[in-house]
This record gives structure tokens, C-alpha cells and sequence, in this order.
């Protein structure tokens, strides 16, 4: 079955960018819809964006201005770059699938989910 | 954005018990709500989309229900490994968007 792998630096500094990759295997990143969502500590859930297996992006509008998501469908991996980060955007980042049906149109539910990485901005 | 609002914020059961958990959204969202289920250090797991359709290998101690801007969620009897936190999420209008969580106990 699918499984999706988090990685990147765990430390960014404010004003910096984050940069995190996901990492599928066991099918492929084409035919399918791809989501990053955050949780602050302690905090809930945060949908930030997703791409589309064709390359189309939808990001959350308080996010947008700085959020940037790209695949590489070479490496069966598909990444997120978050701009100007500061202490607010510390938090657990989850990378997830969304099923595609053969209309194109998206399923709103994330199954499966990466196990999630850690990201904290320091000063 | 679509406001989700979940009822309780935290919840004391027994073993054995009947837990339900309510999902408000700000506005009509038809039957476009999901369940997910986050343990301690653990990624959300999807248990209900579509408002009641059960997730494959999800136990049928779990159920969810309701349309437009209603929504509950059960555990017909509660299990200690259901000891976690809940949330419901909407996809009727992006950006997508969660309930704060309802963190489950067990008495």
C-alpha cells in the first residue's frame, strides 16, 4: 500500500524558508491529488495546499502569499516551500493523499497521511 | 472560510460507554464532512467521509451521520484503543477546514 515519508530541516530561522519533501512509495504521485497540512503544538489541523498530479496548485488564502508546492514526478515526490517564516509557523507537517476520480474531480478527505515532521522557528 | 465548531471539547467515558460528538458548520455544507481520528504523536487517521460512509478496516463501533450544517459522530461502545482526539473536516468549499478537535478520555 501507499506510505508517505516527511522530510527537511526540523530548525528554520524566522524570515527564512522552510522546505519540506514528501517521499510516496508504493504507487505512483501521478493520478492523484497531494495535501500539506499543519498542526501547531498542542493546536489542531490546518489544510495548507495541494497539487494536483497535473502540476495545478490550490493553496489556503492565509497561506498563499508565501506557500509554494511542486512535484517531481521523476523522484515519486512532490514538495512545499513556506516563505518568511516566523514562531507561528511552528508546527507538525503532514503530507497526504486525496483520490482523483476519473472525472478529474477531487475527493475531500486525506488517506493515507505521512507520519508528520516537526518544524520549529527559532529568532 | 467555512467555520467548523465541534461539541465537546473534551469527553470522560467508561469502557462499554455510548460517545457522541457534534459537528457544527457555518454555513450548508451538504454531506461533504469527514471524521479522522489522532492519537498521541500519530498522524490523523480518516475514519468516516461523505458524512457516513466508514472507512475499509474502520470498526463498526464508529458511525457518523447528518447533512447541511449538522453532523454527529458515535462510538457505539467505547474501547480503551479509541483514546484519542477527533476531528471533523469539510470539503464542501476550499480551503478545506477542520474543527478544533475533541479530545476523548477514558474515565
Amino acid at each position: 500500500q501507499v506510505q508517505l515519508q516527511e522530510s527537511g530541516p526540523g530548525l528554520v530561522k524566522s524570515s527564512e524558508t522552510l522546505s519540506l519533501t514528501c517521499s510516496v512509495s508504493g504507487g505512483s504521485i501521478s493520478s492523484y491529488c497531494w495535501s500539506w497540512i499543519r498542526q501547531p503544538p498542542g493546536k489542531g489541523l490546518e489544510w495548507i495546499g495541494y497539487l494536483y498530479h497535473s502540476g495545478s496548485t490550490n493553496y489556503n488564502p492565509s497561506l498563499k502569499s508565501r506557500v509554494t508546492i511542486s512535484v517531481d514526478m521523476s523522484k515519486n515526490q512532490f514538495s512545499l516551500k513556506l516563505s518568511s517564516v516566523t514562531a507561528a509557523d511552528t508546527a507538525v507537517y503532514y503530507c497526504a493523499r486525496q483520490a482523483v476520480l476519473m472525472s478529474g474531480g477531487i475527493m475531500g478527505w486525506f488517506d493515507p497521511w505521512g507520519q508528520g515532521t516537526p518544524v520549529t522557528v527559532s529568532s | 472560510d467555512i467555520q467548523m465548531t465541534q461539541s465537546p471539547s473534551s469527553l470522560s467515558a467508561s469502557v462499554g460507554d455510548r460517545v457522541t460528538i457534534t459537528c457544527q458548520a457555518s454555513q450548508d455544507i451538504s454531506n461533504y464532512l469527514n471524521w479522522y481520528q489522532q492519537k498521541p504523536g500519530k498522524a490523523p487517521k480518516l475514519l468516516i467521509y461523505d458524512s457516513s460512509d466508514l472507512e475499509t478496516g474502520v470498526p463498526s463501533r464508529f458511525s457518523g451521520s447528518g447533512s447541511g450544517t449538522d453532523f454527529t459522530f458515535t462510538i457505539t461502545s467505547l474501547q480503551p484503543e479509541d483514546i484519542a482526539t477527533y476531528y471533523c473536516q469539510q470539503y464542501d468549499d476550499l480551503p478545506y477546514t477542520f474543527g478544533q478537535g475533541t479530545k476523548l478520555e477514558i474515565k
